[in-house]
């Protein structure tokens, strides 16, 4: 079964870039036809779509967010990236990484990781 | 860009139906999914494809989508059912969710 977990630093400075990496166990990264996406929750608010990668290394990224985010595959570690440049408080959330495991059309994201909480402060 | 509406709340007695809406400008013509999300956990997925259940998810959990509403229906509603509630759908290639709905269970 395929496990999925962030990490990264909880304290991120104003203007400076987040990264956030997202290790996949019980699966290859680089096998399947699969979405992985970023997604982000501020505290006590909603759901955020970040962007996504898929296996082929094509990407979409949410447009209010695009020209700040990066997000690639790492096979030989088998992690997930997320970079987001030029932070401000608006981006403390708590950061989550999911995958869909099936390309076609409607199917969601049914794997999660359990989360990891940014904060940016000076 | 493309906004999923959704009430911010919705209260159900245990043992009745709960109905979460999610309203988009032709939703119908697109797939919606829904997700579960109890506090301090991650998102499950509940409803796929407008109403398809992944494995381990419980009948009582049912969905639909047509014109400019999807719904979620929650037959027999439950104590453990309380939580808040995602709907998402696709925008070309970019996925939306919905504001959420917060279930209260009383």
């Amino acid at each position: 079964q395929v496990r999925l977990q962030e990490s990264g630093p909880g304290l991120v400075k104003p203007s400076q870039t987040l990264s956030l990496t997202c290790s996949v166990s019980g699966g290859s990264i680089a096998s399947g036809n699969y979405y992985w996406s970023w997604i982000r929750q501020p505290a006590g608010k909603g759901l955020e779509w970040i962007g996504r990668i898929y296996t082929s290394g094509n990407t979409d990224y949410n447009p209010s967010l695009k020209s700040r985010v990066s997000i690639s595959l790492d096979t030989s570690k088998n992690q997930l990236s997320l970079k987001l440049s030029s932070v401000t408080a608006a981006d403390t959330a708590v950061y989550f990484c999911a995958r869909r495991s099936s390309p076609s059309s409607g199917h969601g994201m049914d794997v999660w990781g359990q989360g990891t909480t940014v904060t940016v402060s000076s | 860009s493309y906004e999923l509406a959704q009430p911010p709340s919705v209260s159900v007695s245990p043992g009745q139906t709960a109905s979460i809406t999610c309203s988009g400008d032709k939703l119908g013509d697109r797939y919606t999914c829904w997700y579960q999300q109890k506090p301090g956990q991650s998102p499950v997925l509940v409803i796929y494809q407008d109403t398809k259940r992944p494995s381990g998810i419980p009948e009582r959990f049912s969905g639909s989508n047509s014109g400019n509403t999807a719904t979620l229906t929650i037959s027999g509603t439950q104590a453990m059912d309380e939580a808040d509630y995602y709907c998402q759908a696709w925008d070309s290639s970019t996925v939306v969710f919905g504001g959420g709905t917060k279930l209260t269970v009383l």
